[in-house]
């Protein structure tokens, strides 16, 4: 049984271009939350998505983020117009659908800015 | 916000046991304390969690007092890849509030 996957593992964005992440949930789960690190700092939650519907975003940043979770295919974390200060890990976790508190996590995202 | 407190860091010798301590005074009736770990640059992992009874797992043992307001992860016999980031996180639903953690430095 695969864990979460995630790809791209690192990413490099010019300032301004988009950046997508992926995120493939471990199979039976359909629960998928996002959570970002920045550089010396701890892992903060982002989002909280079920299939086709966004549950909880109140650790997004209002502007030029936004995530989805299509009924088929893997959840994408969307960041537009990207900035310096958007450098960091993005990990994304899936839990099953009776245990939202058991969350497994990917190897996570490196988005850098330049 | 975290509701846990850890000591910041912490060494251990290979093969000893490790152990965690982790403050939850305002913990409710209803959360569960969790701990995880994340290694350098990679994603945090699922060690072992608890309500109030003691649990052990293959990877370690979780230790909560009767009251619940402390517990203790322990680490039977640390390992040099053991060296990582410990969280302590107390929730009852899917949002996981990390802190700074405990840095573990297992040395030979």
């Amino acid at each position: 049984n695969a864990g979460v996957m995630q790809n791209p593992r690192h990413l490099v964005r010019r300032r301004g271009q988009e950046a997508r992440l992926r995120c493939s949930p471990m199979k039976g789960h359909s629960h998928v939350y996002w959570y970002r690190q920045l550089p010396e700092e701890g892992l903060k939650f982002m989002v909280y998505l079920q299939k086709e519907n966004i549950i909880d975003e109140s650790g997004m940043p209002k502007e030029r983020f936004s995530a989805e979770f299509p009924k088929e295919g893997p959840s994408i974390l969307r960041i537009q117009q990207v900035v310096r200060g958007d450098s960091a890990a993005y990990f994304c976790a899936s839990s099953p659908p009776r245990t939202p508190t058991e969350a497994f996590f990917g190897q996570g995202t490196r988005l850098t800015v330049v | 916000d975290a509701k846990t407190t850890q000591p910041p860091s912490m060494d251990c010798a290979e093969g000893r046991a490790a152990n965690l301590p982790c403050n939850h005074s305002t913990i409710s009736g209803n959360e569960y304390v969790y701990w995880y770990r994340q290694i350098h640059s990679q994603g945090p992992q699922y060690i072992i969690h608890g309500l109030k009874n003691n649990e052990t797992n293959e990877m370690a043992s979780l230790i909560i007092t009767e009251d619940r307001k402390s517990s203790t992860l322990i680490l039977p016999h640390a390992t040099l890849r053991d060296t990582a980031v410990y969280y302590c996180i107390v929730h009852n639903d899917y949002k996981l509030s990390f802190g700074a953690g405990t840095t573990v430095t297992v040395r030979a």
